[in-house]
């Protein structure tokens, strides 16, 4: 099966300007998972849906969303950028939801925001 | 709200030589455990994983953990590591009960030659 793949893989923005992250899950995985990576906070959970409906949401500003297609596709938004957002944001998806699922990761977008 | 303590940012160590990564974590309740691996320029891939039963787990390439309730501890060994074991190691728990996993900052292994 082919993995998990996230378009595009890099991304310059300018500040105050908003982008879309694209992530294409595991054939017949239904959960996909976005996480935001950074040097100096580490990994942190952005959100996670399951069967297009948002099952939990990280502690980010209402500027992150997302949502989930019926295919399992899902997109995040980040509108209004700023400097901060510059990470590299990672999609995973899993099977099924649920605390003891192994999450299988892409190998994500690098955003940097000028 | 449950956390990961990864101890050490960053280990080198020789190769063939024994390594453990350290990682604790807080929580009243139950949980499961991760360990996932970053080599450089991928994602995250599962390592191992301890849901219940036997508290020690192994992966296919040599790595083992050992779940201990009453350390709030997960540590990560191997008795013998390779060059290509260089990567970022990442610990993570999550609690029983629809909540997001939670990763620890993360471990810079460097196996020198």
């Amino acid at each position: 099966k082919a993995g998990v793949t996230q378009t595009p893989r890099y991304l310059i923005k300018t500040r105050g300007q908003q982008v879309t992250l694209s992530c294409s899950p595991i054939s017949g995985h239904r959960s996909v998972s976005w996480y935001q990576q950074t040097p100096g906070q580490g990994l942190q959970f952005l959100f996670e849906y399951f069967s297009e409906t948002q099952r939990n949401k990280g502690n980010f500003p209402g500027r992150f969303s997302g949502r989930q297609f019926s295919n399992s596709r899902s997109e995040m938004n980040v509108s209004t950028l700023e400097l901060g957002d510059s990470a590299l944001y990672l999609c995973a998806s899993s099977p099924r939801t649920g605390e003891g699922e192994t999450q299988y990761f892409g190998p994500g977008t690098r955003l940097l925001v000028l | 709200a449950q956390s990961v303590t990864q101890l050490d940012s960053q280990v080198p160590v020789f190769e063939e030589a024994p390594v453990e990564l350290r990682c604790n974590y807080s929580s009243s309740v139950s949980v499961y455990l991760f360990w996932y691996v970053q080599y450089p320029n991928q994602g995250l891939q599962l390592l191992l994983k301890y849901l219940s039963g036997s508290t020690l787990v192994e992966s296919i390439n040599g790595f083992e953990a050992e779940f201990n309730k009453s350390q709030t501890s997960f540590h990560l060994r191997k008795p013998s590591v390779h060059i290509s074991d260089t990567a970022e190691y990442f610990c993570a728990v999550v609690r029983t009960g629809n909540t997001p996993l939670v990763f620890g900052k993360g471990t810079r292994l460097s196996v020198i030659a």
